[in-house]
């Protein structure tokens, strides 16, 4: 239990779906993630949040939108996905200068 | 390339032995980080060393930071079979920013 829960787990979608991702944290933590996992690549940084402002876009695609309400939840909305999308995304949360804590991921497979 | 870069990609070796993986990276940092991810699972954190630490242990984990060759090195000792899993460094590209730069990642298979 690293107090990061993230849902679904699972996640099987059509190019023209949209679904979205939920990441949840009580760690009273600041900064939050949303990470790409893909196979044989390094773990891709997409988005940061710090007090709910988005302090980094790493550059990526608008059919990922990320949302942060709150310091405790962020969402990444997905609309009209390819299938080089599938992959493992990965949430997580830290203060500055400490570990970050994961979530065990949302898999995500694009029919 | 990645900031940080682990070597080497694989590593696999029988239970009892000691496992030493190393990570280079190419800008200036405050922190460095070591983090263990089970298969289909998220990343755990394991330790962290500053840029003004030359060592650190965990446990049966030693850390080790060179700051002048850029590079750190992670030595799991008596492994066990649970110890199977990726390793990966992640290092705060920018001081003052949220941001960390992951590897590819080694990983470990320890044979019973």
């Amino acid at each position: 239990e690293t107090g990061v829960t993230q849902t679904p787990r699972h996640l099987v979608m059509g190019m023209t779906n949209k679904k979205s991702l939920k990441c949840e944290q009580h760690l009273g933590h600041n900064a939050m993630y949303w990470y790409k996992q893909s196979a044989k690549k390094p773990l891709e940084l997409m988005f940061v949040y710090n007090f709910k402002e988005q302090t980094e876009n790493n550059s990526v695609p608008s059919r990922f939108s990320p949302e942060c309400p709150n310091s405790s939840h962020l969402f990444l909305h997905l609309h009209t996905l390819q299938p080089e999308d599938s992959a493992l995304y990965l949430c997580a949360s830290s203060t500055m200068g400490q570990p970050q804590h994961f979530g065990d991921g949302t898999r995500l497979s694009i029919l | 390339s990645q900031q940080g870069e682990e070597d080497p990609q694989a590593l696999s070796i029988q239970e009892g032995e000691n496992a030493t993986m190393n990570c280079s990276y190419k800008t200036s940092i405050n922190n460095l980080q070591w983090y263990r991810q089970n298969s289909g699972r998220g990343l755990v954190h394991l330790i962290l060393i500053r840029s003004n630490e030359r060592e650190k242990h965990s446990g049966r984990l030693r850390v080790t930071l060179d700051t002048s060759k850029k590079s750190s090195s992670l030595l799991i000792t008596a492994s066990r079979a649970a110890d199977t899993a990726s390793y990966f460094c992640a290092t705060d590209e920018d001081s003052g920013t949220y941001k960390y730069i992951f590897g590819t990642g080694t990983r470990l298979k320890v044979l019973a």
